[in-house]
């Protein structure tokens, strides 16, 4: 069955860059995407990307996908405190709205 | 233009209990989607609906249900709640099917 993995846990400095990876099995997907949860609160879109492209860019926000190794990153560059957060890779599955999400990975930014 | 809304967004009940969550989507948008939320399980797919139908469903016992009305406002239902019910339910809300989602900030559901 569809299936993503995410790494659990990154840890950066404020002003470095942040890279968190995803891997999924199902390569239908026409979109794929990054959601935000902050605290005690429900998820933020962050960006997406169409599977017919490589790279994506949205100011501080990169996104690369490898269709070959089914692998999808997220790059945050100049991370912030405010970043601090988990993230969600997702992929709409069964030709509707249902998305599959990673496990999630906790961003954690420190002076 | 206002997000998703849910209400409520915080609610205690005991065992064997019902409970019923409501959402209101985006303006102009006609589906809408909910997904539970636990520690243990993570996020997982609960259902869609679309003009009022179920179009899919995930694998959740029959004592999870739900509703949209005409005006794309949707419900749900959890009916003798168990204590592994206790979870955020998120709501989201889409233009159309295979669209973006949209989620609202989740109703936080405590089963004692």
């Amino acid at each position: 069955g569809e299936d993503v993995e995410q790494s659990l846990f990154l840890s950066v400095r404020e002003g470095d860059s942040s890279v968190i990876n995803c891997t999924y099995t199902d390569s239908s997907s026409t979109y794929l995407y990054w959601y935000k949860q902050e605290p005690g609160a429900g998820l933020q879109l962050l960006t997406y990307i169409f599977s017919n492209m490589d790279m994506k860019q949205d100011q501080r926000l990169t996104v690369l996908l490898n269709k070959k190794d089914k692998h999808l990153s997220l790059r945050i560059a100049d991370t912030q405190t405010g970043d601090s957060a988990i993230y969600f890779c997702a992929f709409p599955s069964g030709g509707y709205n249902k998305l599959i999400f990673g496990a999630g990975t906790r961003l954690a930014v420190h002076p | 233009k206002a997000g998703v809304t849910q209400t409520p967004r915080y609610l205690i009940k005991t065992r064997g209990q019902q409970v019923t969550l409501s959402c209101s989507p985006i303006s102009g948008h006609r589906s809408v989607s909910w997904y539970q939320q636990t520690p243990g399980q993570g996020l997982q797919f609960l259902f869609e609906y679309f003009s009022e139908t179920q179009r899919n469903k995930g694998n959740f016992p029959g004592r999870f249900s739900g509703r949209q009305f005409s005006n794309s406002r949707s419900e749900m239902n959890v009916s003798t709640l168990e204590l592994g019910d206790s979870a955020l339910y998120l709501c989201a809300s889409s233009f159309t099917l295979q669209e973006t989602q949209y989620f609202g900030p989740g109703t936080r559901l405590l089963v004692l």
